[in-house]
């Protein structure tokens, strides 16, 4: 299986930061990697897919980059509804998922 | 719209079986393969396996091989998850998803809101 490692594990920003969450695949990927947002309680909602691509009606501010076996995940401005725990998941083989990155209001 | 509606919350004794189902609408329930993923309580997600409800072939990760199936009804757009001989450590929510059409259909662009299922003694 192809391990993916999230970091931070948790990180607290305030409202209108720039926030990176970044993900390493066990294994290289190409550009096979996808990420999600979930809030408490609820499903996960993809985000990104092809590690950068936007997935339709995502906000703007959201952004991917990488391809191999490193990857980030950006969010330009944070806004009150972004605080959520982020995942990411390759796609180059059966599905694996990071340990997520819970991001908190400072 | 499309839409993922899930069966509801179960319980039940370690080594007995559960079966979700997952109603699919607002789409072509043949040309979109379906996903299950789980997730433990404050853990993170598991993918299980993945149905393709035209054929019904399936693929399940090693970790459920022999535990789980996963079939599907054509006629009621409805696909299936059943795990057997429980254990405590099965106890989570279960999400269908729906493979998306980004050029792999490892990607999940659309998910149930997930069934809980508890398993205790």
């Amino acid at each position: 299986d192809i391990q993916m490692t999230q970091s931070p594990s948790s990180v607290s920003a305030s409202v209108g930061d720039r926030v990176t969450i970044t993900c390493r695949a066990s294994q290289g990927i190409s550009s096979w990697l996808a990420w999600y947002q979930q809030k408490p309680g609820k499903a996960p909602k993809l985000l990104i897919y092809a590690a950068s691509s936007l997935q339709s009606g995502v906000p703007s501010r959201f952004s991917g980059s990488g391809s191999g076996t490193d990857f980030t995940l950006t969010i330009s401005s944070l806004q009150p509804e972004d605080f959520a725990t982020y995942y990411c998941q390759q796609a180059n083989s059966f599905p694996t998922f990071g340990q997520g990155t819970r991001l908190e209001i400072k | 719209q499309v839409q993922l509606v899930q069966s509801g919350a179960e319980v039940k004794k370690p080594g007995a079986s559960v079966k979700v189902s997952c109603k699919a609408s607002g789409y072509t329930f043949t040309s979109y393969y379906m996903h299950w993923v789980r997730q433990a309580p404050g853990q993170g997600l598991e993918w299980m396996g993945i149905i393709n409800p035209s054929g019904g072939s399936t693929s399940y990760a090693q970790k459920f091989q022999g535990r789980v199936t996963m079939t599907r009804d054509t006629s009621t757009s409805t696909v299936y998850m059943e795990l057997s001989s429980l254990r405590s450590e099965d106890t989570a929510v279960y999400y269908c998803a729906r493979a998306g059409s980004q050029g792999s259909y490892y990607y999940m662009d659309v998910w149930g809101k997930g069934t809980t299922v508890t398993v205790s003694s």
